[in-house]
This record gives C-alpha cells, sequence and structure tokens, in this order.
C-alpha cells in the first residue's frame, strides 16, 4: 500500500500563474483534505472532498479550488498565485469524514 | 472560535530528561485531539489521539477540560524523539486545526 501519493513533489511558478497540485488516497480512502503549511507553521485547512463535493472550506479565497474524481483521487488548483501561495500543500486521506486522517509527503511550491 | 496553541516553538532536553510539549484548546463541546509528529525528511503522522488512550513511543496525553489542556509527556527522552509535534482539533465533519507546532531537540 503505497499511502497517500502526491504529486509534483516540487514546484516553480511564476506569480499570476495557474498550478494544479494532485494527490491520491490511501487505498480504501473516500476522502480527501488539503492543507497549506507556509514555513514554520502548522498545516492550514483549505477544503474537505467526499463524494465529489466539498463538503467544509477553510478561511482561504476563491483563488483556491479543488475537484474530487470518481476513483476519489483529488486536484487543487491554485489560480492567479501571489509570492504568498509559496508553501508546502498537504493531502491528508481518511475513511469517511471524521476519521483519522494519513498525510501525504506534500508538494513543495515556489511562486517567484 | 476553534484554536489549539502550542506556547514553545523550540524544547531542548537532554536524552533521558523527562518531556512536556504544551497544547492548550479553544472549543466549545467536546474535543477530539490529537498529536502528530514530523520526523526529519517524513511525512506527517498520527502519534496518538485522546480517544485511544493509549501511550505510543513511551509518549503518553492526558485530556484536561478543566484546563482546556492536552499535554504530551514522555518520562524518558530518547535522541530518535527529536522531530516537530503538532496537536490538532478534530472539529465536528473532520477538519482538523492544528497548532503552529514544537520542535523537540533531545541531545545526547
Amino acid at each position: 500500500d503505497a499511502g497517500v501519493t502526491q504529486s509534483p513533489t516540487h514546484l516553480i511558478k511564476t506569480r499570476g500563474q495557474q498550478v494544479t497540485l494532485r494527490c491520491s488516497p490511501k487505498s480504501g480512502h473516500d476522502t480527501v483534505s488539503w492543507y497549506q503549511q507556509a514555513l514554520g507553521q502548522g498545516p492550514q485547512f483549505i477544503f474537505q472532498y467526499y463524494e465529489e463535493e466539498e463538503r467544509q472550506r477553510g478561511n482561504f479565497p476563491d483563488r483556491f479550488s479543488g475537484h474530487q474524481f470518481p476513483n476519489y483521487s483529488s486536484e487543487l488548483n491554485v489560480n492567479a498565485l501571489l509570492l504568498g501561495d509559496s508553501a508546502l500543500y498537504l493531502c491528508a486521506s481518511s475513511l469517511k469524514p471524521g476519521s483519522s486522517y494519513t498525510f501525504g509527503s506534500g508538494t513543495r511550491l515556489t511562486v517567484v | 472560535a476553534q484554536r489549539v496553541t502550542q506556547p514553545e516553538k523550540l524544547l531542548s532536553v537532554f536524552k533521558g530528561a523527562p518531556v512536556e510539549l504544551k497544547c492548550n484548546y479553544s472549543y466549545s463541546g467536546s474535543p477530539e485531539l490529537f498529536w502528530y509528529v514530523q520526523y526529519s525528511r517524513q511525512r506527517l503522522q498520527l502519534l496518538l489521539r485522546h480517544i485511544s488512550r493509549e501511550s505510543i513511543k513511551g509518549f503518553t496525553a492526558d485530556l484536561n477540560k478543566g484546563e482546556t489542556s492536552f499535554h504530551l509527556k514522555k518520562p524518558f527522552a530518547q535522541e530518535e524523539d527529536s522531530a516537530m509535534y503538532y496537536c490538532a482539533l478534530y472539529n465536528q465533519g473532520g477538519k482538523l486545526i492544528f497548532g503552529q507546532g514544537t520542535e523537540l531537540s533531545v541531545k545526547p
């Protein structure tokens, strides 16, 4: 079992561009949550997907959007990138909302 | 407001010394609390959750509702315990709210 898989591992984008990050949940898990972890900070909740719908959303602007596919994998999209979007983006999966999370290794996004 | 506070950014102890990593929370209702650990170059992983009341790698944590605390303790620190530790709170629906983390450094 590969656990939670995220791609790419590292990414450099220019301010104003758009980015898509991908996540494959742990086998058997159907819920995916995304977190942003800035340097020196704890992870901040972006949103959670279950049954292909966004169930909860944190305090992030509409530039952050997501999607969940029928196979439970998920994408995080960020439009009009700002320098402040530079962070480690973590994906976590669980068996139903409210169950224990398994985290991926993250995607390190650098906006220049 | 739902919030988790870890007052220490860095905690440095010598091997064999007791360790206590502090965590305070703000939550209306019955909280579900966790400790996550991140070793160097590894992914975030669950260390323990308060409802299981188990001891993992010698660590324990007791929920104190009166003091709204969930401090992580270990009687004798080991060098391999050096890592980032995050306290987290589950809200209804499964959103994890993390503290800012405490870096534990265990010196030989």
